[in-house]
């Protein structure tokens, strides 16, 4: 079965840190890998996607995401982070049939 | 554009009544969704729509009815609500079901707000 964890529901940064965020997927075919962001009261907005072209995606907002066959990660990663990225983010796989959101991991950025 | 409007953006709702809540997409897109947002759980598919005329289950359907009339809106349904029916209900489109493989953006409501007491 297809699948995909986000490894901590909850992630503290200092304003400029590095902000990392982890998702690994389970699938037995090739995925497309998405990731979302969930502002305070809204609906999700799409960050990025694979979708196989490259494996380093850049998306809105200076975050980028790496994918890692080898370690079936697509981990989330924006080098300095801002009061601005407070928010909610989700990681998703799509495979021929299945759609599944992670559990979402809440981002905090201390000032 | 308004891409997804969803309606009543907050319901409180006494538990054995009936209650629709509305989304409409000015997108054209084929496909529709309706999730529920727990926390805890994230975001778990009820029911889908790959194109006017066709609904499917999710995840967690029972309990939840979807009809699609027309490629704008997917009204979703509870029958007779409960209390574990209490959760942020979001509303979705992309131009294809992603079930089919594909990498189709999914475009998000703001979300309705249900408490069922």
């Amino acid at each position: 079965a297809q699948s995909v964890t986000q490894l901590g529901s909850h992630v503290s940064v200092s304003e400029g840190a590095l902000v990392l965020l982890r998702c690994n997927y389970s699938s037995s075919v090739p995925p497309y890998l998405f990731w979302y962001v969930q502002y305070p009261n809204q609906g999700l907005q799409l960050l990025l996607k694979y979708t196989s072209a490259a494996t380093l995606v850049k998306g809105i907002n200076g975050f980028e995401a790496e994918f890692k066959k080898s370690e079936t990660s697509f981990h989330l990663t924006k080098p300095s982070a801002h009061m601005s990225d407070a928010a909610e983010y989700f990681c998703a796989v799509s495979v021929p049939g299945q759609f599944y959101f992670g559990t979402g991991t809440s981002l905090t950025v201390i000032p | 554009i308004a891409g997804i409007t969803q309606a009543p953006t907050s319901q409180i709702l006494a538990a054995g009544r009936r209650m629709t809540l509305r989304c409409t997409q000015d997108m054209r897109h084929n496909a529709m969704y309706w999730y529920r947002q727990d926390l805890g759980l994230g975001l778990r598919l009820i029911h889908y729509s790959n194109t006017a005329g066709t609904t499917g289950k999710g995840e967690v359907p029972d309990g939840y009815s979807v009809s699609r009339a027309n490629t704008d809106d997917f009204p979703l349904t509870l029958a007779s609500a409960v209390p574990s029916q209490t959760s942020v209900y979001f509303c979705a489109s992309s131009v294809n079901v992603p079930m089919a493989g594909g990498a189709d953006t999914q475009y998000f409501g703001p979300g309705t707000r249900l408490t069922v007491l």
